[in-house]
């Protein structure tokens, strides 16, 4: 099934560890991006990438970097993960980032950072 | 910046009800909004794009307005069933504000057999 897969789907992680969140479409998007999830707080976008090897800083991007090697991927790396981190994080896609394309939502990752 | 806000933040209707689920936005410069579905430990379903030309657009029992002078859309539910229980959140994509998809709070929807 086409769509946008995201694992993994929960993690517990120790503070200070390092963790990568995978993210991969195969509807050949242009337009990548991650969002956190938080109660009271709602989705707010972490980072974003319109295209394969560009990507930018979104409202909330401290303590998190991204890549963009190639079309299909977008993961997100957590260098050294802090409590405050824990949140459900959603990666999304969109064809293009300009005027108004539909987004898409994966199924979202649960981190827990304890 | 940009603020979404919708209202109310939870409603209960028993089975049949027609109901409306309302959205705001301070800026009317926006490309579209769009209406999604997520339900408890999942991730956000796409229900309906309105571009910022656009007055409406249709899904089935799903409706959604846009009045984008005033900074407002609407979801109809038409018929609500228990199945439609769900969080129902609106998006704007902000025309002067890069790739920022900025969201509004939700409404959790409970529709009781």
């Amino acid at each position: 099934i086409a769509g946008i897969t995201q694992a993994p789907t929960s993690q517990i992680l120790a503070a200070g560890r390092r963790m990568t969140l995978r993210c991969t479409q195969d509807m050949r998007h242009n337009a990548m991006y991650w969002y956190r999830q938080d109660l009271g707080l709602g989705l707010r976008l972490i980072h974003y990438s319109n295209t394969a090897g560009t990507t930018g800083k979104g409202e909330v991007p401290d303590g998190y970097s991204v890549s963009r090697a190639n079309t299909d991927d977008f993961p997100l790396t957590l260098a050294s993960a802090v409590p405050s981190q824990t949140s459900v994080y959603f990666c999304a896609s969109a064809p293009s980032e300009a005027f108004g394309t539909e987004a898409f939502f994966g199924q979202g990752t649960r981190l827990t950072v304890v | 910046k940009q603020e979404v806000t919708q209202i109310p933040a939870a409603l209960s209707v028993p089975e049949g009800e027609n109901l409306v689920l309302n959205c705001s936005f301070t800026d009317s410069a926006i490309y579209n909004l769009q209406w999604f579905r997520q339900d408890p430990g999942k991730g956000l379903t796409s229900l309906l794009l309105i571009q910022s030309s656009q007055r409406e657009q249709t899904s089935g029992r799903l409706n959604a307005s846009l009045d984008k002078s005033s900074g407002r859309s609407t979801l109809y539910i038409a018929a609500s069933q228990p199945g439609d229980s769900a969080t129902y959140l609106c998006a704007v994509r902000p025309a002067n504000a890069g790739n920022m998809l900025t969201f509004g709070g939700g409404t959790r929807l409970m529709v009781k057999p």
